[in-house]
């Protein structure tokens, strides 16, 4: 299965921008980049996804680099309720794709 | 309606006992799926449905039996369970199953085996 590679933890002040990285070396041209995150007892929830280009939506931005092997979600102003475990994920394309889970980045929010 | 739904919440079952989670959406959403999630880890694929059908098995255990009775509903009987397949299980749904979509998941089922 394919695999990223995320900082285990990472801290934001409330209120300022936060910038999630995931290294994904191993992508293939129709793998796409996934964002999940799962706050304390509750099931994961979609944030973004992309293949080539930035995308933006209500929640987060996605940044892909250039070369497909690195993205970044990018929450603009982190509140305390963005506190969870973020998750990148390559998802491979194709009738039977999965969804495999990394071990992911823990997010914590501080006023 | 956004939901995936799950029930039971919580669950606790004897090794001996036969029992079953739901999970339901009504998204219209042709794939449905089975995750398991131990404490502190990672969400772990157990079973893809897609078109009612069964498409992916990672090699689950068989006293896990999956069931798709329709496209809104998912089913995963469990019988003769051992302590260490408490977990949360969690089901989820996307529209398709081609990865251009995001996946929907429900709450989940903590289920305890005593």
């Amino acid at each position: 299965d394919a695999k990223t590679t995320q900082p285990n933890s990472m801290e934001s002040n409330e209120e300022e921008p936060v910038h999630l990285p995931c290294n994904h070396s191993t992508i293939s041209g129709t793998d796409y980049i996934h964002w999940y995150r799962q706050l304390p007892s509750q099931g994961p929830e979609y944030v973004i996804h992309g293949l080539t280009s930035n995308v933006n939506n209500r929640m987060a931005s996605l940044a892909i680099a250039e070369d497909r092997k690195s993205s970044t979600l990018i929450l603009h102003r982190a509140t305390l309720r963005d506190a969870a475990v973020y998750y990148c994920i390559q998802r491979p394309t194709g009738t039977a794709s999965k969804l495999t889970f990394g071990t992911g980045t823990r997010l914590q929010v501080t006023l | 309606d956004t939901e995936v739904t799950q029930t039971p919440k919580h669950l606790v079952m004897g090794m001996t006992n036969k029992k079953s989670l739901k999970c339901e959406q009504h998204m219209g959403h042709r794939a449905m799926y089975w995750y398991k999630q131990k404490a502190k880890k990672p969400p772990e694929l157990m079973f893809v449905y897609s078109y009612e059908k069964l498409s992916i098995n990672e090699s689950v255990p068989s006293r896990f039996s999956p069931e798709c009775p329709n496209s809104s509903l998912l089913n995963l009987h469990l019988h003769a369970l051992q302590p260490e397949d408490s977990a949360l299980y969690l089901c989820a749904s996307s529209q398709g199953v081609g990865g251009l979509d995001g996946y929907t998941f429900g709450s989940g089922t903590r289920l305890t085996v005593v």
